[in-house]
């Protein structure tokens, strides 16, 4: 049940705003969003519980919709250093103990001068 | 947070033979997981490390093909046995420090050619 992120790839200049959507087939535990520069290892941003709160730090903030099981990732006033390849992971509630993330396919942006 | 380390972190290596990949985190965490990264692809769960107990394995993984060792709190590994040209990838091993709505930190991964 991997989740679907949208768009496969953005292309910004600098300053403009992008949006990355991830939504799921299932009930979601919590949405969380990496992002992986390129020869690196993924590096957590924020997640978010249902409930449909929004989070945020600086200029990236994000939204979680339980009930369309649809989270978003928002990028304001982009920088250089926001390109790389976001991942969202969807964390389902499981009966044994513990849970795991199951992540989406990514979506590569790039911020251009 | 966690500061993880892996080792090697690349290697290339023969058709047939395995490779052990070793994972060792600067604290005590409570879970530890182990995914495979084909170059341009997502994040593929391969199994949970469990401590003092054999690994999950997620489906299309088995212990004969990747046996999990978690001896300790702080560290873990992964054999990559029989290697073949399609086991070629990047491994990562990732903590976190809870069970539930965690976050969860990557080491530097392990790049892997098989030839």
């Amino acid at each position: 049940q991997q989740p679907v992120q949208s768009p496969q790839a953005v292309i910004l200049r600098e300053g403009e705003d992008a949006v990355i959507n991830c939504s799921s087939s299932k009930a979601l535990y919590s949405v969380h969003w990496y992002r992986q520069k390129h020869g690196e290892a993924p590096v957590f941003l924020m997640i978010l519980l249902k409930g449909g709160e929004q989070k945020g730090h600086e200029k990236i903030s994000a939204s979680f919709n339980e009930k369309k099981q649809q989270s978003s990732l928002y990028l304001t006033a982009s920088q250089l250093s926001y390109s790389g390849t976001y991942f969202c992971g969807t964390e389902i509630p499981q009966e044994t103990s513990g849970s795991r993330l199951t992540f989406g396919e990514g979506t590569q942006l790039t911020v251009n001068p | 947070s966690a500061v993880i380390s892996q080792k090697p972190s690349r290697d290339i290596c023969q058709r047939g033979t395995s490779l052990t990949i070793q994972c060792q985190v600067d604290s005590q965490v409570t879970m530890m997981f182990w995914y495979r990264q084909q170059p341009g692809q997502s994040l593929t769960l391969i199994a949970t490390a469990n401590q003092g107990s054999e690994a999950t394995y997620e489906s299309g993984f088995v212990i004969d093909k990747f046996p999990i060792s978690r001896p300790n709190l702080t560290f873990s590994t992964l054999t990559v046995s029989n290697m073949s040209p399609e086991d070629s990838s990047i491994y990562l091993c990732s903590v976190t420090l809870w069970t539930h709505a965690y976050e969860q930190y990557f080491g530097p991964g392990t790049r892997l050619t098989v030839t």
